[in-house]
């Protein structure tokens, strides 16, 4: 069975750092891409940044680019996702989501891991 | 950025009935379009991509269709597990990956 759990979530202050995690499990890590997705609490769906199946390439949403960088560990079927200069509009659920077909399509997601950036 | 507007915001539905919900892009993304839907405290699920393909075990009710601007996403006899939050998502231009803001599917 396909299986992505999130880890790393927590309150952190504005201007700190947190780094998130995405296990995954159940299919072959490194055939496929992989992104992160976000989601403030009561609003709609954010991609935040995605990762080809070497890591090679990397993209990014305007408003974390420079401060999240995603990055991705084949041999630990691992996915993460390094949060620096934290603000109060970051705070959101986010998810781990794989791309099966096309590589902006996300077939599969997490359960989530809550951020929560205030003083 | 394409900007993803959907429509209604929330759409009240008795159960059995149809239910079509619209998706519209700022500029044509052809056939690039998927379709989500987001359970209260649940992550999304994968519906449709490529504007009309269903997801693998998604049922025969939903169906999607468009292409450019315009998309629709229709559920054909609304079910009880069907009353969620239903998402498009272009991905013809990126980055940044865009989404609607949602529509409501709520029980009528």
């Amino acid at each position: 069975e396909v299986q992505l759990v999130e880890s790393g979530g927590g309150l952190v202050q504005p201007g700190g750092s947190l780094r998130l995690a995405c296990a995954a499990s159940g299919f072959t890590f490194s055939s496929y891409w992989m992104s992160w997705v976000r989601q403030a609490p009561g609003k709609g769906l954010e991609w935040v940044a995605n990762i080809k199946q070497d890591g090679s390439e990397k993209s990014y949403v305007g408003s974390v680019e420079g401060r999240f960088t995603i990055s991705r560990d084949n041999a630990k079927n691992s996915l993460y996702l390094q949060m620096n200069s934290l603000r109060a509009e970051d705070t959101a659920v986010y998810y781990c989501a794989l791309s099966i077909g096309a590589p902006e399509v996300f077939d599969i997601w997490g359960q989530g891991t809550m951020v929560t950036v205030s003083s | 950025e394409i900007v993803m507007t959907q429509s209604p915001a929330t759409l009240s539905v008795s159960p059995g009935e149809r239910a079509t919900l619209s998706c519209r892009a700022s500029q044509s993304v052809s056939s690039n379009l998927a379709w989500y839907q987001q359970k209260p405290g649940q992550a999304p699920r994968l519906l449709i991509s490529g504007a009309s393909t269903r997801a693998t075990g998604i049922p025969a009710r939903f169906s999607g269709s468009g292409s450019g601007t315009e998309f629709t996403l229709t559920i054909s006899s609304l079910q009880s597990e069907d009353f969620a939050v239903y998402y498009c998502q272009q991905y013809n231009n990126w980055p940044p990956l865009t989404f609607g803001g949602g529509t409501k599917v709520e029980i009528k």
